[in-house]
């Protein structure tokens, strides 16, 4: 499929386990970035990747950690699942040089760590 | 740290009217402001980008304003319509990614 997609759609954890959340992009852009979408909070940075093996840290890391051995996948990583984490997760991406710098979202990934 | 603070009340209008959002941040104006659309379960969608130095933008139905004085940006829908009715985002360039408002609920009644 064209686009962003993400994977699952919907995941139930317990607290402690690891768990990953898919991201892949089919147009080679080079950005690409994870958003957590909270009530009362709104979209908050998590991490981003300028390109393979280059990430960085958002506004809301700790707990996190992403890798970026393709240009076209971005996993993020809950090393140990806290109930906090409960959350929509989406993946973006954007184009380098792009005339409006826009970024393309997924569909978004819902996670409930009970 | 810079903030965008989004008016977090929903926003009802009937059918036809002209819907006026509002965007403000602190600080310092960023280079540019985007626009976004979310719908109930999906991923936001971009909708507009405006410049520092561009006072006005449209597309079809859509209006931006961004009035570095009054450090805000105005999201205006035109003749408006019930599939108008999602959240809007609106988000300042924070060096490669992007920081979010809270996001304003419309609501467009026939």
């Amino acid at each position: 499929d064209a686009g962003i997609t993400q994977s699952p759609r919907y995941k139930i954890t317990e607290t402690g386990r690891q768990v990953t959340l898919m991201c892949h992009q089919t147009w080679s852009h080079s950005y690409m970035f994870w958003y957590r979408q909270d009530l009362g909070h709104g979209l908050r940075l998590i991490y981003y990747s300028a390109a393979a093996d280059i990430t960085d840290k958002g506004e809301v890391p700790d707990g996190y950690v992403v890798s970026r051995s393709k240009t076209e996948n971005f996993p993020l990583t809950l090393e140990s699942a806290t109930r906090s984490q409960t959350s929509v997760y989406f993946c973006a991406s954007r184009e380098d040089r792009g005339q409006d710098n826009e970024q393309f979202f997924g569909p978004g990934t819902r996670l409930t760590v009970l | 740290s810079q903030k965008i603070e989004q008016n977090s009340e929903a926003l009802n209008i009937q059918e036809g009217k002209t819907a006026t959002l509002t965007c403000n941040y602190t600080n310092y104006s960023p280079a540019y402001l985007q626009w976004y659309r979310q719908d109930p379960g999906r991923g936001p969608v971009f909708l507009l980008l405006i410049r520092e130095n561009e006072k006005e933008k449209r597309k079809e139905r859509l209006k931006v304003t961004f009035d570095t004085t009054l450090k805000q940006s105005l999201f205006h829908i035109t003749a408006s319509q019930p599939a108008d009715s999602a959240t809007y985002l609106c988000a300042q360039e924070s060096g490669y990614a992007l920081n979010f408002g809270k996001g304003t609920s419309l609501l467009v009644t026939p």
